[in-house]
């Protein structure tokens, strides 16, 4: 079956714009994380959805940063006002429920350039 | 405040030999520990993980051993291959909740 896609793989904008990165997890999976990798660094949590509940907005990094998932599926991470440090690769990954035990599946990343 | 960290950056091991990339983390509450492998341009995928209440795993050529007393966790490939050339990600959680990962180890096994 199809794995986890993200679009679009590379965005390029100017500081100041709004953009959206947008994620399609694997069929039937209930958990989606958002994570980000900044140059040199490791992955650095950013939100993750569980069905229904509230998401964890534990990890954004500051108001700019929002995320929705409609239907319990498709996710949209928006990030708003764009700086340069905003500039990382943005990864989204699903799994089957919510928790560390459960394998996380990431998607190819979109890589989100802000000049 | 890194709480995994991978200290080496990058490795460079001869194909056939054994290759060790190490982990360490201050969070004593972390009770689940996993491997992550990335290729460039894919996002990463899951190798292979350890529970605190073991020392050692063991999945074909890739072995975890975790020592908690020094809150250390190793990954061993043995033999290396040059397909295993990527980049490395440890992390680690406590009590189920989400993932901290280091800032991973390049490995390159040369032929």
């Amino acid at each position: 079956g199809a794995g986890v896609s993200q679009s679009p793989s590379n965005k390029v904008t100017e500081k100041g714009k709004d953009v959206e990165l947008r994620c399609d997890p694997i069929s039937g999976h209930t958990a989606l994380y958002w994570y980000r990798q900044s140059l040199g660094q490791g992955l650095e949590f950013l939100i993750y959805f569980q069905g229904n509940s509230a998401p964890d907005k534990s990890g954004l990094p500051s108001d700019r940063f929002s995320a929705e998932r409609t239907g319990g599926s498709v996710s949209t991470l928006t990030i708003q006002r764009t700086q340069q440090e905003d500039s990382a690769v943005y990864l989204c990954a699903s799994s089957q429920e919510a928790g560390s035990r459960n394998e996380q599946f990431f998607g190819p990343g979109t890589r989100l350039t802000v000049l | 405040d890194q709480q995994v960290k991978q200290n080496s950056p990058s490795l460079s091991v001869q194909e056939g030999r054994i290759s060790i990339l190490n982990c360490d983390y201050t969070n004593s509450m972390f009770d689940y520990f996993l491997w992550y492998k990335k290729y460039p341009a894919e996002g990463p995928t899951f190798l292979i993980s350890i529970s605190s209440i073991k020392d050692k795993n063991e999945d074909g050529r890739f072995t975890v051993f975790l020592n908690k007393s020094a809150k250390h966790l190793s990954l061993h490939i043995v033999p290396s291959q040059p397909g295993d050339s990527a980049v490395y990600f440890c992390a680690a959680s406590a009590l189920g909740n989400m993932l901290t990962f280091g800032g991973g180890t390049r490995l390159m096994v040369k032929p």
